[in-house]
């Protein structure tokens, strides 16, 4: 059972919507990342936080944001959702000693 | 671009087989190399990972090979179960990206009974 949880599983938004998606991360897990799946593709790299800032930022455009709470808890917010923004949504977590991630169920996003 | 390249795309193979997975990697920075399982509808696990500075690391039915001079590193599973059917990624982590996980493209595996 994994220690990531994100909610929800399942959203249907339209085009130009905006989106908030949420992670809890284990008690302990600084660290948090955020990927985007595509259909049959590997996970692609966000953005990450570490202590509630940002530490690391993948190839996505700046309408992808998000925050870290203290509470290890975690938000991806898409504005002007496009067509292209159909994915699963991954959250991974870790601690400062841990170089391994565990990674939550996602929330599966269509954009219509 | 991609940095991480995997093969085979799909791989079907018999109970108590040998599967291999093969992944190669540009950048020499890369200091992390996790393989992930994934079944539908879930996320990526962790399933085994090593460091450079090794070669081989088996734990159970799995073993990583890792060659540092071709840059590239594939994964083995022995005595291959149905129950392990699923989407294996393999991934390598870069220092200088706040250590975002380059994930490739995946292989479906399907043992057949």
């Amino acid at each position: 059972e994994t220690g990531v949880t994100q909610s929800p599983t399942h959203l249907i938004k339209t085009r130009g919507q905006q989106v908030t998606l949420r992670c809890s991360s284990q008690s302990g897990h600084n660290t948090v990342s955020w990927y985007q799946q595509a259909l049959g593709q590997g996970p692609q790299f966000i953005f990450q936080y570490y202590r509630e800032e940002e530490n690391g930022r993948g190839n996505f455009p700046p309408r992808f944001s998000g925050l870290q709470f203290p509470n290890y808890s975690s938000e991806l917010n898409v504005n002007a959702l496009e067509l292209d923004d159909s994915a699963l949504y991954l959250c991974a977590s870790s601690t400062d000693s841990n170089y391994g991630y565990t990674f939550g169920s996602g929330t599966r996003l269509t954009v219509v | 671009q991609q940095q991480v390249k995997q093969s085979p795309q799909s791989l079907i193979v018999q109970k108590g087989g040998i599967s291999i997975i093969n992944c190669a990697y540009e950048n020499t920075a890369f200091d992390y190399f996790p393989w992930y399982q994934q079944f539908p509808g879930k996320g990526p696990a962790l399933l085994i990972a090593i460091r450079p500075d090794v070669s081989e690391k088996k734990e159970g039915r799995f073993t990583i090979s890792f060659n540092k001079s071709a840059k590239q590193f594939s994964l083995h599973i022995m005595d291959s179960q149905p129950g392990d059917s699923a989407t294996y990624f393999c991934a390598a982590r870069f220092t200088n990206s706040g250590y975002a996980l380059n994930f490739g493209k995946g292989t479906s595996l399907l043992v057949t009974p």
